[in-house]
């Protein structure tokens, strides 16, 4: 069935420093990608999204582009901030009421 | 965005007393609702899915007489936990979408059960 695995966390990062979260996908149909961000105390928000491949979708610095020859929609930032830190979940959904989410991973930035 | 609130946060309960969480969405209307759990270290599971009025829609392995949902309205869910005993502690957590045509889903802030 359709899938989404992410890199397992907690990763802890310095401030400045780059990001890299990886997210590969298994779907049978033609899904939509999603990167979900949770803040402590509060629910997941939607980071940002792509809905075909190639799309780049991107918002707060950050970026991920729709790979279909590898399956994939990494999440990358150049420079994290302190605020950054949160446990952010890889999505996918193939129609309007089915979504797959990995398991989350923890991102910890050190001032 | 839209706002989903979900209450309680925490809620630690006795092993065979039932505990509601409640799911609302503050402004907006929600058509349909979905229900998920979250183990440690592993993935969001979608548990069921709920429209206003009607039943909902259970996945595959979630026993529908333990996990009761209720959508009486286009701005409340309910979840209950029935007879909760300790492999029902998990986080859930609801999410909306609302019928004005937007395909976002909005998230609660999750419910961590722990049943003791």
């Amino acid at each position: 069935g359709d899938s989404v695995t992410q890199m397992e966390g907690p990763v802890t990062l310095s401030e400045e420093a780059c990001l890299t979260i990886n997210c590969t996908y298994t779907a049978t149909g033609y899904p939509s990608l999603f990167w979900y961000v949770q803040y402590p105390g509060e629910g997941l928000q939607l980071l940002l999204k792509a809905t075909k491949a190639d799309d780049k979708g991107s918002n707060k610095g950050f970026e991920a582009t729709y790979r279909k020859e590898t399956t994939s929609f990494h999440l990358e930032k150049g420079s994290v901030q302190v605020s950054d830190s949160a446990v952010y979940f890889c999505a996918l959904e193939v129609n309007n009421n089915d979504m797959r989410f990995g398991a989350g991973t923890r991102l910890t930035v050190k001032p | 965005g839209a706002v989903v609130s979900q209450h309680p946060s925490r809620v630690i309960c006795k092993s065979g007393t039932s505990v509601k969480i409640e799911c609302r969405s503050l402004d907006f209307q929600a058509t349909t609702m979905f229900w998920y759990r979250q183990f440690p270290k592993k993935s969001l599971m979608l548990m069921a899915t709920s429209n206003e009025g009607s039943k909902a829609t259970y996945e595959q392995g979630v026993e529908k007489d333990k996990f009761l949902i209720n959508h009486a309205s286009l701005t409340l869910s309910t979840l209950t936990v029935t007879s909760a005993h300790p492999e029902d502690s998990s986080f859930y957590i609801c999410s909306a979408r609302d019928g004005g045509g937007r395909t976002e889903a909005f998230f609660g802030q999750g419910t961590r059960l722990t049943v003791v």
